[in-house]
């Protein structure tokens, strides 16, 4: 039981590049969500998911896009990069909204420059 | 609507007391508490739902003041395991959680 993988671990981005930042999880959880976290700021909510082919967004999407085919995978798309999207980002899975628990990925570190 | 943590930082000696403040503008369903380490990923605590309740995990433990929209985690006989960012995130309806700034704790020998 691997819980929540994220890959990959560190990238340098250049400005206008594109990429997928993949968030995998193996508990069998409905909730999935994609934050932000820049130093001093705590977590900004990008996209969340109740279910495989739902999503909505949060309180931060520009620039960002996801999809939800599977329960298990919640890749995030950034498209045309930008040094405001320098930051580190963690995926998050949850069992259910109630008495929900988010379970953290390691995290993706994003330099875009 | 991101909730105020309360303090910024706080310094303790191993042994010491601490609390760790969290209040919201807007009503509140949860409290939720995540401690996270450097470099690390945030890590559950605790959760606590409307109604007033009080929870407790080892010499960790929590407050949920629903009228107030307040909660309060309490750290006492701190050990050095217990340095990091402490991390509310209130839910006041719907899906989303919404994360304090932090509070960075550290606990000196």
């Amino acid at each position: 039981n691997a819980g929540v993988t994220q890959t990959p671990k560190f990238r340098i981005l250049k400005i206008g590049q594109s990429m997928t930042l993949q968030c995998t999880q193996d508990m069998n959880h409905n909730y999935m969500y994609w934050y932000r976290q820049d130093p001093g700021m705590g977590l900004k909510l990008i996209y969340y998911s109740v279910g495989a082919g739902i999503t909505d967004k949060g309180e931060v999407p520009n620039g960002y896009n996801v999809s939800r085919s599977t329960t298990e995978d919640f890749p995030l798309r950034l498209e045309l990069a930008a040094p405001s999207q320098t930051s580190v980002y963690f995926c998050a899975s949850a069992t259910s909204v109630r008495q929900e628990t988010q379970y953290f990925g390691p995290g993706t570190r994003l330099l875009v420059l | 609507q991101q909730p105020v943590q309360s303090p910024q930082a706080v310094i303790l000696r191993e042994g010491e007391d601490a609390v760790i403040n969290c209040s919201s503008s807007k009503a509140l369903y949860s409290v939720h508490w995540y401690r996270q380490k450097h470099g690390e990923a945030p890590v559950f605590l605790m959760i606590l739902l409307k109604g007033g309740e009080q929870k407790g995990h080892d010499k960790i433990s929590a407050s949920f003041n629903e009228k107030k929209q307040q909660s309060s985690l309490y750290l006492t006989a701190s050990q050095l395991s217990y340095s990091g960012t402490y991390f509310c995130g209130t839910r006041n309806s719907g899906y989303a959680l919404n994360f304090g700034k932090g509070t960075s704790l550290l606990v000196t020998p």
